[in-house]
């Protein structure tokens, strides 16, 4: 599969804080997703995009597509404790089927 | 509730045994895949299949078989059990290719 290169591996803030993630890869997506993952549960899905260049928010997360279809963001504001769990993103290549995964940021916040 | 359903949720073998992982969607979805998830390398498709009948290797197939026969339901196989294939494994289905894919909440392995 595609190297996905998913930064920073974990994260530990206070309640309130904004949090930034990134993911960066060295092939051109078509597609970007960022799923949540919470302990003993599967990946549930946050945001997709489709579009380079494109801004698309969930509540008080926001996802960009990168111009240059090899990266993409991932911001929360206001972080409160139920954001807790491990943020993946994920990426589809033009041709193909498989979803690549990058390794996880793993969010912790204290109250 | 439609979503994807995963079973056993919990499983040890011995190495050597097979065995079946179940999955079942009843949301009509085409594309269905399995990934496995370990510790510090993320999530890695297995096998994924675009609709009855139809079914292709992903990055790591060794040592597992799938076979679809109707839309709902995508099994994997464990033909002979090694430690290496212990795990959590996870299915998923979309709608169509570049969809948001649907988890199921996963059968954890432990292979002795």
């Amino acid at each position: 599969g595609q190297q996905l290169n998913q930064s920073p591996q974990s994260m530990f803030i206070q309640e309130g804080e904004d949090v930034s993630m990134n993911c960066t890869s060295s092939s051109i997506f078509n597609t970007w997703l960022w799923y949540k993952q919470d302990p003993g549960e599967g990946p549930v899905l946050l945001i997709a995009l489709y579009k380079a260049g494109e801004l698309t928010s969930n509540g008080r997360l926001t996802a960009q597509f990168g111009i240059t279809r090899k990266d993409s963001f991932l911001n929360i504001s206001a972080s409160i404790p139920s954001d807790v769990g491990i943020y993946f993103c994920a990426g589809q290549l033009t041709s193909g089927y498989a979803l690549n995964f990058g390794k996880g940021t793993s969010l912790l916040v204290t109250p | 509730n439609a979503g994807v359903t995963q079973t056993p949720k919990f499983q040890v073998l011995k190495t050597g045994q097979s065995m079946t992982l179940q999955c079942a969607q009843d949301m009509n979805h085409e594309y269905m895949s399995w990934y496995r998830q370990d510790p510090g390398m993320g999530l890695r498709l297995i096998h994924y299949s675009v609709g009855a009948g139809i079914t292709d290797q992903g990055e790591v197939p060794n040592g597992y078989n799938v076979s679809r026969s109707t839309t709902e339901d995508f099994p994997l196989r464990l033909l002979s059990a090694a430690p290496s294939q212990t795990s959590v494994y996870f299915c998923a289905s979309s709608m169509d290719r570049g969809y948001g894919y649907t988890f199921g909440s996963g059968t954890r392995l432990t292979v002795v």
